[in-house]
């Protein structure tokens, strides 16, 4: 069964970090771009980063969250730093579709809460 | 303020044909292809039209995409209660060098 599954999520303060880790199960991960979309409460869809051969990040994030995989683990990773309040919010891992459309994401893992607060 | 404009709210009656518009630009739009995505209250996301016109395995017929210009329409015919959920467009950015998402459609079936 093709499955993401996301851990890591909490509460943390301001300025802190945070590692999210996502398993993925029926596939190989290393065959596949992944990335992490967020969804703060009561919001929309934000996507935040993808990686491929290269990573790309939305600006807001950049130079605090780090995405990266361990293809050994089938796992995929976001380091996030110096937390903000508005970084509260349900993250997702993603698959990227195989095609060439970037924004086609076919396997979405159930999501981890992230509480920035003091 | 998303860079996808999606209108906050949609509604139709059962049976009806309801369509939700999303318009960008060309940087985003214009030159690359549109995903749909419907979200069910309290579950993740799932994609529900590809590559502007495209049905991945399972989604009904009843669903269908298109794109023109830079703008992008989800058109669901026959609607049934159990269509009343929340309804994202999304498209890569060249200029962003990122996705970007509408800022979603709340479909109410009346």
């Amino acid at each position: 069964q093709v499955q993401l599954v996301e851990s890591g999520g909490g509460l943390v303060k301001p300025g802190g970090s945070l590692r999210l880790s996502c398993a993925a199960s029926g596939f190989t991960l290393s065959d596949y771009y992944m990335g992490w979309i967020r969804q703060a409460p009561g919001k929309g869809l934000k996507w935040l980063s993808i990686i491929s051969d290269d990573t790309y990040y939305t600006d807001s994030v950049k130079g605090r969250f780090s995405i990266s995989r361990d293809n050994a683990k089938n796992s995929l990773y976001l380091q996030m730093n110096i937390l903000r309040a508005e970084d509260t919010a349900v993250y997702y891992c993603v698959r990227k579709a195989v095609g060439i459309s970037w924004s086609a994401f076919d396997i979405w893992g159930q999501g981890t809460m992230v509480t920035v607060s003091s | 303020q998303s860079v996808l404009t999606q209108p906050p709210s949609a509604s139709g009656t059962p049976g009806q044909r309801v369509t939700i518009s999303c318009s960008g630009s060309t940087s985003n739009i214009g030159s690359n292809s549109v995903n749909w995505y419907r979200q069910l209250p309290g579950t993740a996301p799932k994609l529900l039209i590809s590559i502007n016109d495209q049905r991945p395995a399972g989604v009904p017929d009843r669903f269908s995409g298109s794109r023109s210009g830079t703008s992008a329409s989800l058109a669901i015919s026959g609607l049934q209660s159990e269509d009343e959920t929340d309804y994202y467009c999304a498209a890569w950015d060249d200029t962003l060098n990122g996705v970007v998402f509408g800022g979603g459609t709340k479909l109410t079936v009346l």
